[in-house]
């Protein structure tokens, strides 16, 4: 079946403006995370999102982000008032929660969103 | 919490030649180490993966070691090939039956020349 998709592929955007950042995971990966990779940069983790658990937000750099999954599929990666500095590329992923007993959470990620905030 | 380091961060071999790209990480309660290949204009890709409870892992021209007293972790790639060029970042993360979030080094730029 199809990947991890994201959605736009680029967004150019004014200093200042609101932009929404669209992931839609595997099919049936309960699990879905935000990474965030600056030019030359790894990627730096953002937040995720498990099955009906509350997510972990201790990525999220300021309160400008934020993020929301709705019916345990797609997600929505929202940055308020943005800076220059929020310009990178947003990578989006998803995993099957697993147990124990099974190979779990490969993590398989989008092509992601390329931000510029001019 | 965790922190992982990576080196070299570019990486220069002829064809047919063998690459090594090296991790440390900080945290003892991490156990899973993959590594994962970006091609430009992609996201990551996993090409292979260790558990913590295994010393070395290999699948056709590329290996994974592990050194838990050390907490360093590396990846071995022989024969390379100009298609091997890209990025490669290692990753660690603890893994206790959940899904949980990896910490990713800073990449290192493979280029494999003719």
């Amino acid at each position: 079946g199809a990947g991890v998709s994201q959605s736009p592929s680029n967004k150019v955007t004014e200093k200042g403006k609101d932009v929404e950042l669209r992931c839609d995971p595997i099919s049936g990966h309960t699990a879905l995370y935000w990474y965030r990779q600056s030019l030359g940069q790894g990627l730096e983790f953002l937040i995720y999102f498990q099955g009906n658990s509350a997510p972990d937000k201790s990525g999220l750099p300021s309160d400008r982000f934020s993020a929301e999954r709705t019916g345990g599929s797609v997600s929505t990666l929202t940055i308020q008032r943005t800076q220059q500095e929020d310009s990178a590329v947003y990578l989006c992923a998803s995993s099957l929660e697993g147990t124990p007993s099974r190979r779990l959470n490969i993590q398989y990620f989008g092509a992601g969103t390329r931000l510029s905030v001019l | 919490g965790e922190n992982v380091e990576q080196h070299p961060s570019t990486l220069s071999v002829q064809e047919g030649d063998s690459a090594v790209i090296k991790c440390t990480y900080s945290d003892s309660a991490s156990n899973y180490f993959p590594w994962y290949k970006q091609e430009l204009g992609k996201g990551p890709q996993l090409i292979i993966d260790i558990r913590s409870n295994v010393g070395e892992k290999k699948d056709q021209r590329i290996a994974v070691t592990l050194n838990k007293t050390a907490k360093h972790f590396s990846l071995h790639i022989t024969e390379t090939q100009p298609e091997d060029s890209a990025v490669y970042f290692c990753a660690a993360s603890i893994r206790g039956g959940t899904a949980s979030k990896l910490t990713f080094g800073t990449g290192t730029r493979l280029q494999v020349t003719l």
